[in-house]
């Protein structure tokens, strides 16, 4: 099975900054990766697919990067909506370990 | 937009069964693959199953492969998870999902629904 490896697990961050979460696949997976959001309590919601394509209606300083078997989440400007957990997805093969661990941002 | 809505979810004894369903509206149901995703408390995500948009072809994770069956009845735009021999580690909540971009059972999920509480406990 992929394994996919979030860090940091935790993120301490202010409004107005940028951050980046890393997602490692245990191997290649070509672009087949998204990444959603998850707030307390609601399902997770789809923000990016194929590593870059950014769903519609997500703001645009959400963006994504990589290729193989690295890949990054970027939000620029943090906004108070976007303290949440976040986890990348692999979809180049079906496992129970599809999803990283998750990343939880939060307000330093 | 795309709805779904999942139901079913209770408190249950370990060895115990469970029929989860989930209805979708404002998509051609029939045309998608669905999944379902589960969450235990305080934990990740993991999913655990997959049906293809017309019902002859599952996945499931090797956690709930031979105590869960996934169906669907596209007449009706329903998704069902049966569960069985319900084990303590099955506490979760239970999302149903549509699939995109699906390929050989892997998929990204564009629509979830809000999740039902699956608690098994003696």
């Amino acid at each position: 099975d992929i394994q996919m490896t979030q860090s940091p697990s935790t993120l301490s961050a202010s409004v107005g900054d940028r951050v980046t979460i890393t997602c490692r696949a245990s191997r290649s997976i070509s672009s087949w990766l998204a990444w959603y959001q998850q707030k307390s309590g609601k399902a997770p919601k789809l923000l990016i697919y194929k590593a870059s394509t950014l769903e519609s209606g997500v703001p645009s300083r959400f963006s994504g990067s990589g290729f193989d078997t690295e890949f990054t989440l970027t939000i620029n400007s943090l906004q108070p909506d976007d303290f949440a957990t976040y986890y990348c997805q692999q979809y180049s093969d079906y496992s129970r370990y599809t999803f990283g661990q998750g990343t939880k941002l939060e307000i330093k | 937009e795309g709805q779904l809505v999942e139901s079913g979810g209770d408190l249950v004894q370990p060895g115990e069964s469970l029929r989860l369903s989930c209805a979708a509206s404002g998509f051609t149901f029939g045309v998608y693959e669905m999944n379902w995703v589960r969450q235990a408390p305080g934990k990740g995500l993991e999913w655990i199953s997959y049906i293809e948009s017309g019902g002859g072809t599952t996945y499931y994770a090797d956690s709930v492969k031979g105590r869960f069956t996934v169906s669907r009845d596209n007449a009706k735009d329903l998704l069902y998870l049966q569960m069985k021999s319900l084990r303590g580690e099955d506490t979760a909540v239970y999302y149903c999902a549509r699939g995109r971009a699906c390929s050989g059972g892997a998929c990204f999920y564009d629509y979830w629904g809000q999740g039902t509480l699956v608690t098994v406990s003696s």
